[in-house]
């Protein structure tokens, strides 16, 4: 059974740095074709892709954000984490990882439950 | 910056057939961006329907289907239920490891 799960702070101060950890079960990110994303979705809005980590540690980042974005795996510890500095109100949102599939088919499969992230002073 | 466009809302009757678009603001949606869609119901997280155009995702009714129709890709609920009424999301590979959303559409079942 393959699972994800967010977690992190629900509140940062703006000019933060955010730091969200996936953990991850069922399957392995050192599997070739594999990928863990993260997505996030402010509140009554649409999804956004954020960041790519693939099995061969290869990264990629939503070009708008590149620059605030950092995303790391720990295989042994089956974790992905993301960072993204200088957290702003607008970065208010439910930030999702999902399990890629990359190759034959490319596509999110499952997803975590999701983690609110609200940034306020 | 590439726009992914989705409709913004539609409206289908019960029983009836509705089919959601994926488009590009500039080119032609192709096979070759493994079109993908996701179902999301309010404060849930997205499930996932129909990967590579066409492919039904494990568990998924065959009442959604995908395919490309002209120059976007598409998502046909044939035989919408109650429970069908959520916000649909395409995604869009674009090359380099780099994936775009749409802005989603919400559907309404009535």
């Amino acid at each position: 059974q393959i699972t994800l799960k967010e977690s992190g702070p629900m509140l940062v101060k703006p000019t933060q740095t955010l730091t969200l950890t996936c953990t991850f079960s069922g399957f392995s990110l050192s599997t070739s074709g594999v990928g863990v994303g993260w997505i996030r979705q402010p509140p009554g809005k649409a999804l956004e892709w954020l960041a790519l980590i693939y099995w061969d540690d290869d990264k990629r980042y939503s070009p708008s954000l590149k620059s605030r974005l950092t995303i790391t795996k720990d295989t042994s510890k089956n974790q992905v984490v993301l960072s993204m500095t200088n957290m702003d109100p607008v970065d208010t949102a439910t930030y999702y990882c999902a399990l890629l599939w990359f190759g034959v088919s490319n596509y999110f499969d499952h997803w975590g439950q999701g983690t609110l992230v609200t940034v306020s002073s | 910056q590439t726009v992914v466009t989705q409709e913004p809302s539609f409206s289908v009757s019960p029983g009836g057939t509705v089919t959601l678009t994926c488009g590009l603001s500039s080119g032609s949606v192709s096979t070759t961006y493994y079109p993908s869609w996701y179902q999301q119901t309010p404060g849930q997280a997205p499930r996932t329907l129909i990967y590579s155009t066409n492919t039904r995702s494990s568990g998924v009714p065959d009442r959604f289907s995908g395919s490309i129709l002209g120059n976007k890709a598409a998502l046909t609920i044939t035989g919408a239920q109650a429970d069908d009424e959520s916000d649909y999301y395409c995604v869009l590979y674009m090359g380099s490891g780099n994936w775009v959303f749409g802005g989603g559409t919400k559907l309404t079942v009535l």
